[in-house]
């Protein structure tokens, strides 16, 4: 079973530039995560997809990030325009399924990450 | 909302060295835990997971972590490291029936001496 694809796996842009990163989760499962991972920290969530839905995104710093998910399988997370803080590492993760209404107790699976250097 | 405690920023021991890992959580409700697993240049990886029943939960490698409700701590064993189990390891939490968001802690970098 493939895993989850990210690119690109490095990015290096000046400050004030836009940047794209693209995340293909595990086939079949519907709910797909971005983490942001500073480093010498843990990943903290950015925004929760289930399908093409947003079920999350109170962290992700909505003034110059922005994600989308629009037919609910592949997803693209921006930055425009990025600051020096943002240099981190981009983790896509996703996880299997809701059960109609019911919220099921998955495992997320990581992608490689793209690693993001803000010059 | 939730936290996560990694008191161990870095650890380093020799091979066949008995392994402790702290985490501590703070969340006064139901939730889930899990140890994950990052090996030199690859992608986090699941450890081992707690949801329900035997509080000791065994995992890959040879990986144990023991869910203590009382103590708010989920603490991963290894008997015995190798070399190969030179990585940065994190402990994460959920809250049970709130949706499925992950919260870490800031990770223990182990490194095993040869």
């Amino acid at each position: 079973e493939a895993g989850v694809a990210q690119s690109p796996r490095y990015k290096i842009i000046e400050k004030r530039q836009s940047v794209a990163f693209w995340c293909n989760p595990i086939s079949g499962h519907a709910t797909l995560y971005w983490y942001q991972q500073i480093l010498g920290q843990g990943p903290k969530l950015l925004i929760q997809f289930q399908n093409n839905g947003v079920v999350d995104d109170s962290q992700l710093p909505k003034d110059r990030f922005s994600a989308e998910r629009l037919k609910g399988v592949d997803s693209t997370l921006k930055i425009q325009p990025a600051k020096l803080e943002d240099s981190a590492v981009y983790l896509c993760a996703s996880s299997l399924r809701y059960r109609g209404l019911v919220r099921v107790q998955e495992t997320q699976y990581f992608g490689p990450g793209t690693r993001l250097l803000v010059l | 909302a939730q936290s996560v405690s990694q008191h161990n920023h870095h650890v380093i021991l020799s091979e066949a060295a008995s392994l402790e890992l702290g985490c501590n959580y703070s969340y006064g409700g139901t939730v889930n835990l899990f140890w994950y697993v990052q090996y030199p240049g690859q992608h986090l990886q699941l450890l081992l997971k707690y949801f329900s029943g035997d509080p000791l939960v065994k995992g890959i490698k040879g990986f144990e972590a023991e869910f203590i409700k009382s103590k708010f701590s989920f603490n991963l064993r290894k008997p015995s490291v190798q070399w190969s189990d030179t990585a940065e390891y994190f402990c994460a939490v959920n809250v049970r029936d709130a949706g499925n968001m992950l919260t870490f802690g800031g990770g223990t970098r182990l490194m095993v001496k040869p």
